[in-house]
Order: structure tokens, then sequence, then C-alpha cells
């Protein structure tokens, strides 16, 4: 049991590139979520699916895109990288349910020259 | 929506000393109060959570209380050791199973032994 996982670990990119970020869980959770944490802003919500084929905007969407193909994985696109998406993003995943448990995975550390 | 306040911003203590972290909520629907540990290089991790149907929990040297009809939540850590130094961050929900949490803007503890 994996839990949650990232894809890449790190990365550099130009501005302009565009780039997917992979998050994967083997929890069979059904809510996913991806954050931006930048020191002193804390945990910033991007966007966030309640279920496969569904996604819905966070605090700070620009720029981003997502998809929820299949309930284990869930997608971030960066079709146009800033280096104000210069950040470390997390995903995480819950079971449904007001109180369940939120797990994050390892995190990504993306930078944009 | 919900805003969740956080403070002190960086707190530091002595081994064997206690410390405290305090938040506020503005959404007087929101019930469930999760605090995660941060260390550093590592993801964000559950250490105790709090629903409005209580007012205090205790897990070992961690504790937190809950007052919401002042809408503030605190963690208190007793007996500090050094693997205690991290980033702390309290979120706040409502019950509505596909609310977000919303993270306070995190709180780095320093030990000092």
């Amino acid at each position: 049991n994996a839990g949650v996982t990232q894809t890449p670990k790190f990365r550099v990119l130009k501005t302009g590139q565009s780039m997917t970020l992979l998050c994967a869980q083997d929890m069979n959770h059904e809510y996913m979520y991806w954050y931006r944490q930048d020191p002193g802003m804390g945990l910033r919500l991007i966007h966030y699916s309640v279920g496969e084929g569904t996604t819905a905007k966070g605090e700070v969407p620009d720029g981003y895109n997502v998809s929820r193909l299949k309930k284990q994985n869930f997608l971030l696109g960066l079709e146009s990288a800033a280096p104000s998406q210069t950040s470390v993003y997390f995903c995480a995943s819950r079971r449904a349910g007001s109180t369940d448990t939120q797990y994050f995975g390892p995190g990504t550390r993306l930078t944009v020259l | 929506g919900e805003n969740v306040e956080q403070h002190p911003s960086t707190l530091s203590v002595q081994e064997g000393d206690s410390a405290v972290i305090k938040c506020t909520y503005s959404d007087s629907a929101s019930n469930y109060f999760p605090w995660y540990k941060q260390e550093l290089g590592k993801r964000p991790q559950l250490i105790i959570d709090i629903r409005s149907n209580v007012g205090e929990k205790k897990d070992q040297r961690i504790a937190v209380t809950l007052n919401k009809t002042a809408k503030h939540f605190s963690l208190h850590i007793t007996e500090t050791q050094p693997e205690d130094s991290a980033v702390y961050f309290c979120a706040g929900s409502m019950n509505s199973g596909n609310t977000p949490l919303v993270f306070g803007k995190g709180t780095r503890l320093s030990v000092i032994a």
C-alpha cells in the first residue's frame, strides 16, 4: 500500500514550457486535492476533485488545469509555466466523509527559470 | 468562505517547556479541525484532530482545545523535545463531505536543547 505518490519529485522548467504532474493513490479515495506551498504562505488549494470526472477550482487556480479521468489519478497541468509557479506542489486525498484523515503525497519541487 | 488565521508564525521554546499555537476560524458552520506537522523536506502529516462536539482531545504530549463560541482552537505540546521542531498547520472545514480543508499559514516551532 503506497498511499499517495507523486511524479516527478523534482523538475526544472524554462518559462513557457508545459508539464504535467501526476498524483496517484491506492486507497480508493474519492476526494483528491492539489496544493502549492510557498514560504510563509502555507498550503494553498489549487484545484480539487470530489470524484472521477469532476474537478473544481480552489483558492489559486489561475495558470493550472486538472483532470481526473480515473479515480486513482489526479493530474495537474501547467500549459505555459511562469517563474511565479516555482513552488512545492503537494497532492492529497481522503475518503468521502466529512472528517476522514487527509493524506498527503511526498511533494514535487518545481523550479521555473 | 472559511478563513483560518494562525499565530504565532514562529515560536521558540526550551526543551521541556510547553508550546501553544492558536488558530481562529470565521465560518461558524465549520466543525472539523485537524492539525498537521511538517518536518523539513517532508509531507504534512496529521497529528491530532478535533470535532465540534468535543471541547478537548489529548494524545500523549499533545492536546487540542476548541472554543466554538469564540471560534478558536489551540494546539498544546507539553514537555517539548527536539524532534517536535517542525512547521505546524491548523485547518478547518464544514461538515459537508466535499468541502476542502482551509489551512492556516503555519507555525515554525523550534525546540532548543
